[in-house]
């Protein structure tokens, strides 16, 4: 049962134009989540993060977008870079437990 | 270092043999978690340590593996038997608190292959 789903498994941009990658959750329960990035033979990284009673959270060129009704998330990346491309993961904190559910990731590729 | 540290980077079992993998959390991190990601897919949690609290390991795949945390810093997850389906990237994280409330941190992670 995917609880925290990406259905987009890859996604190609130009320089400098905007990335948009989506994420769709099931449980209504969740109230909060995150966006990691992974590097190949890296561990996935922190991005940024938002609580369900906000509907935007932003930090710098990353801005994430909550719909609550919808149960859909987005992060938008604005300007994008090559140094952006990589495989992005949704994710949200179990309720009732503490660990982390995620999506199976989005390749971004940013063109030169 | 100031990172999680996982060892070994690199592992190539024969199918049937026991592996141990080993996590260093950041120093001062209660919570230790293992993930797994597969070829494919996303990360699949396998188990939680939080401070002297009994794991979370509902996300074991089998009998077969085992977690252990000892002194509160250093993780080894066993896995025993392995068998081709085990190949994945075994990600160890930590993190001060609870997830989403403190960022949690994962090393670079362990990449199995069962032959």
């Amino acid at each position: 049962d995917q609880q925290v789903k990406q259905n987009s498994p890859s996604l190609s941009v130009q320089e400098g134009r905007i990335s948009i990658l989506n994420c769709d959750y099931t449980n209504s329960m969740f109230d909060y989540f995150l966006w990691y990035k992974k590097y190949p033979a890296e561990g996935p990284t922190f991005l940024i993060s938002i609580s369900s009673i906000k509907d935007k959270n932003e930090d710098g060129r990353f801005t994430v977008f909550l719909n609550k009704s919808a149960k859909h998330l987005s992060l938008h990346i604005v300007p994008s870079q090559p140094g952006d491309s990589a495989v992005y993961f949704c994710a949200a904190p179990q309720g009732g437990s503490e660990k982390l559910v995620f999506g199976k990731g989005t390749k971004l590729t940013v063109n030169p | 270092g100031a990172g999680v540290s996982q060892s070994p980077s690199n592992k190539v079992t024969e199918k049937g043999k026991d592996v141990e993998l080993r996590c260093d959390p950041i120093s001062g991190h209660t919570a230790l978690y293992w993930y797994r990601q597969s070829l494919g897919q996303g990360l699949e949690f396998l188990i939680y340590f939080q401070g002297n609290s009994a794991p979370d390991k509902s996300g074991l795949p089998s009998d077969r593996f085992s977690a252990e945390r000892t002194g509160g810093s250093v993780s080894t997850l066993t896995i025993q038997r392995t068998q081709q389906e085990d190949s994945a990237v075994y990600l160890c994280a930590s993190s001060l608190a609870r997830p989403g409330r403190s960022t949690i941190y994962f090393g670079e992670g362990s990449w199995l292959t069962v032959v």
